[in-house]
């Protein structure tokens, strides 16, 4: 079975400070993931994939298969970077569910 | 940009109701999902359907049922409404296979049942 667990329900920062958000996962093959997000009152969406190595709105992540971990990662945390976020995994191929940590809610302090 | 919408905003039903909520997406995609929110527990799948009229269940089927008819509408059913599923209720899509693109969601029914 796939799992996603994010250890940290709550995470606040300074303006200006590097933010780190955690996701471990337990899937014993190759698997996809993401990163989601969801700021206040708006609608969830796709912020990182794995599969396509970017970086949005200065947030990194990456996959490491020996920690199984996909933790996002920012130099520089801006206030406007308060949200909630989710890390979910699929296994790829044909395989099209997504399965979701619980989230991590990230609070930039001026 | 692809769009899925959700009927409604804001719902509340009585307890014993039978409840739709109806989703639609606009980008002919094959995969469809129902999703409820809670906080703390995060995201959790209840239905799914890869294509026209074929479903399958996810992690929390039990009190749901859903029904895709057409490829661009995704309806969940509450049978017989309870207190315990009040909840945000979150529908998305995907292409076949989301590995690339990930999933689309609509912006949320928040449904009370009193």
């Amino acid at each position: 079975a796939q799992r996603v667990t994010q250890p940290e329900k709550l995470l606040s920062v300074f303006k200006g400070a590097p933010v780190e958000l955690k996701c471990n996962y337990s899937y014993s093959g190759s698997p996809e993931l993401f990163w989601y997000v969801q700021y206040s009152r708006q609608r969830l969406q796709l912020l990182l994939r794995h599969i396509s190595r970017e970086s949005i709105k200065g947030f990194t992540a990456d996959l490491n298969k020996g920690e199984t971990s996909f933790h996002l990662k920012k130099p520089f945390a801006q206030e406007e970077d308060s949200a909630m976020y989710y890390c979910a995994l699929t296994s790829g191929g044909s395989n099209y569910k997504l399965t979701f940590g619980k989230g991590t809610l990230l609070t930039v302090n001026p | 940009d692809v769009k899925v919408t959700q009927s409604s905003r804001y719902l509340v039903k009585r307890t014993g109701e039978k409840v739709f909520l109806e989703c639609v997406q606009d980008m002919d995609h094959e995969n469809m999902f129902w999703y409820r929110q809670d906080p703390g527990l995060g995201l959790r799948l209840i239905y799914f359907s890869y294509d026209v009229k074929m479903k399958e269940k996810g992690d929390i089927p039990e009190g749901y049922s859903v029904s895709r008819e057409k490829k661009e509408r995704f309806s969940l059913i509450l049978e017989s409404a309870s207190t315990n599923q009040t909840s945000m209720y979150l529908c998305a899509s995907s292409l076949k296979t989301p590995a690339f693109y990930g999933y689309t969601f609509g912006s949320g029914t928040r449904l009370t049942v009193v």
